[in-house]
Parts: structure tokens; C-alpha cells; sequence
């Protein structure tokens, strides 16, 4: 069974430009999570969707949006980079995104502004 | 403001020992509380979990201790071995909440020398 993929693995991106992360979740998942990963602030929560719907939100700037697709695949997408969204950017997929359902997290794209 | 503490940031212990993470949570409205394993360029990897109702959980050499009433939990890795050696993290979500938000810890870098 195949894990959570995620791409691209590495980006670079100059202050100002936009960029588009993609998560496929392992199949038969219909949630989706993601998350920033960062030295100084740790993991934290961006979004989650669930059947195309976003059902949480963390505490992040309009610039980061995402969405879901009726295949489960989701996007995650930051307008006007900034040099302090270099990070880690973790997806995770579950069967239902409950609470007490495991969630198996990719391998992350590694995002670096400059 | 973090909702989850996590201490220490990384210990060092010799094969066979035990390392103690320890945890404590503010949000009474937690419920659920997994450990992730994290090995560099890897996603997180959930290693155990566990429900305020019950005081300890056990899975091979790894357990988890709960204190309701201080609002702490902590993991303690028996007979620790170098393949252990990974970053850790605490989390904390809710059951009922919606979509799976996890709140992570800190994390601690766990180091098990040979």
C-alpha cells in the first residue's frame, strides 16, 4: 500500500512568488491535514480537509489556502512568499480525520525562500 | 501561546536505558493524546497513544504514563537502543473537534549511544 506522496520533495522560491505544494493521501483516506514545520515554532496545523471541504483551520495568514479534490488529493498553495515560510510542509492523510484515527504524514517539501 | 510543553529539547542515553519525555497540556478540552517518532527526512510516525481515562499504556518497550488531575503525560522508552535515536514529539487533539487538528509539542531529540 502505497504512503502518503508528496511533491515536490525540495522548492526554492524568491520573496514575493507564489507556490503550489501537492498531497496524495493514501488511498481510501479522505482526510488531509497539513502542517509547518520550523525550528523556532515546531509543527503546527494549517488546515484540514475532508471530503473537498476544509473542516479546520489553524492560525495562519490568508496568504496559505488549500484545497481538496473529489480524488482526495489536495494542494496547499502561499501567495507573496516571505522569507519566514521557508519550512518543512507536512501533509497527512487519515480514513476519517478523527481525532483517534491514525494519521500517516508524507514526507514533506522542503520549501526555502530567498 | 503553546498549549503543549514538552521537556526536555534532547537528552543522551546509553543503550539500555530509559529515556523519560515528559508533557503538559493547558486545553482541559484535550482528549486524546498521541507520540510521534520523526527520523531525519521523514514525516512523523505515530508510535502510541493514549485517552485521559486511562493511566498508562504499554507497547513493547514503549509506554505511556498519564496524569489527568496535573494535566502531564509523559513516554518512557525501556532498554532504549541506537535505533531509537529520533526526535520526538507530544500531541494533543480532540475527539469531538473538528477535522484532526493535532497540537504538537516542542518535540526532544533523543540520542542512544552505542
Amino acid at each position: 500500500k502505497a504512503g502518503v506522496t508528496q511533491t515536490p520533495r525540495y522548492l526554492i522560491k524568491t520573496r514575493g512568488q507564489q507556490v503550489t505544494l501537492s498531497c496524495s493521501p493514501i488511498s481510501g483516506h479522505r482526510s488531509v491535514s497539513w502542517y509547518q514545520q520550523t525550528p523556532g515554532q515546531g509543527l503546527q496545523f494549517l488546515f484540514e480537509y475532508f471530503s473537498e471541504t476544509q473542516r479546520n483551520k489553524g492560525n495562519f495568514p490568508g496568504r496559505f489556502s488549500g484545497r481538496q479534490f473529489s480524488n482526495s488529493r489536495s494542494e496547499m498553495n502561499v501567495s507573496t512568499l516571505e522569507l519566514g515560510d521557508s519550512a518543512l510542509y507536512l501533509c497527512a492523510s487519515s480514513v476519517t480525520g478523527n481525532a483517534n484515527t491514525e494519521a500517516f504524514f508524507g514526507q514533506g517539501t522542503r520549501l526555502t525562500v530567498v | 501561546q503553546q498549549q503543549v510543553k514538552q521537556s526536555p529539547q534532547s537528552l543522551i542515553v546509553q543503550k539500555g536505558g530509559i529515556s523519560i519525555i515528559n508533557c503538559a497540556y493547558e486545553n482541559t478540552a484535550f482528549d486524546y493524546f498521541p507520540w510521534y517518532q520523526q527520523f531525519p527526512g521523514k514525516g512523523p510516525a505515530l508510535l502510541i497513544a493514549i485517552r485521559p481515562d486511562v493511566s498508562e499504556k504499554k507497547e513493547g518497550r514503549f509506554t505511556i504514563s498519564f496524569n489527568k488531575s496535573a494535566k502531564q503525560f509523559s513516554l518512557h522508552i525501556m532498554d532504549s537502543q541506537p535505533g531509537d535515536s529520533a526526535t520526538y514529539f507530544c500531541a494533543a487533539s480532540m475527539l469531538n473537534g473538528a477535522g484532526n487538528k493535532l497540537t504538537f509539542g516542542g518535540g526532544t531529540r533523543v540520542l542512544v549511544k552505542p
